[in-house]
């Protein structure tokens, strides 16, 4: 059975820091795609960046570029995503998701057909 | 950036009726359209890709439609299990992949 587990969500002060896991279990995490969606309090999904196997490509929706880093330990069989320079507007729960490419689209893209449980980051004074 | 717009914002059907879910795209996405079903407290569940491809395990009361910039996820014979908030999400032109804000199903 496949398991994400988000870790390390919590407060943190506008223009702050924090690293966020994701572990997984049940299928072979080098061979997949992984990404990160965030969803505000009350508020919708939002796609924040994507990850190839092996970590030679990498996307970011444009409001994260340059702040947040997105990487993979297939080791370890785990996701991060470190996040500087925190903004208010960054507050929401961040899931872990496997990304399903759908070879009929193309271009590479395709869902999301496991996600964690999500983790929440809270950005305030 | 496709924008993707999903109406009506709340649906509230009585048991047993059928519901009809809109999704629409700002340009053409082709069939490169997911449908997710969020229930209170929970992530997400992918329900369809494809437009109307069924994810494993989802049941047939759920079926999708559309190719272009309409599409319609329907209901089948709702149950109170299936009140939730319903997104769509193109991956026809990515990065960004880009969800709809959202429908939230109300059994009466």
């Amino acid at each position: 059975e496949v398991h994400l587990v988000e870790s390390g969500g919590g407060l943190v002060q506008p223009g702050g820091s924090v690293r966020l896991s994701c572990t997984a279990s049940g299928f072979t995490f080098s061979t997949y795609w992984m990404s990160w969606v965030r969803q505000a309090p009350g508020k919708g999904l939002e796609w924040v960046a994507n990850i190839k196997q092996d970590g030679s490509e990498i996307y970011y929706v444009d409001s994260v570029k340059g702040r947040f880093t997105l990487s993979r330990d297939n080791a370890k069989n785990s996701l991060y995503l470190q996040m500087n320079s925190l903004r208010a507007e960054d507050t929401a729960v961040y899931y872990c998701a496997r990304f399903l490419r759908i070879a009929a689209a193309g271009n590479g893209g395709g869902g999301f057909d496991y996600w964690g449980q999500g983790t929440l980051v809270t950005v305030s004074s | 950036e496709i924008v993707m717009t999903q109406s009506p914002a709340t649906l509230s059907v009585s048991p047993g009726e059928r519901g009809t879910l809109s999704c629409r795209a700002s340009q053409s996405v082709s069939s490169n359209l997911a449908w997710y079903q969020q229930k209170p407290g929970q992530a997400p569940r992918l329900l369809m890709y494809g437009a109307s491809t069924r994810a494993t395990g989802v049941s047939a009361r759920f079926s999708g439609s559309g190719s272009g910039t309409e599409f319609t996820l329907t209901i089948s014979s709702l149950q109170s299990e299936d009140s939730a908030v319903y997104y769509c999400q193109q991956y026809n032109n990515w990065p960004p992949l880009t969800f709809g804000g959202g429908t939230k199903v109300e059994i009466k």
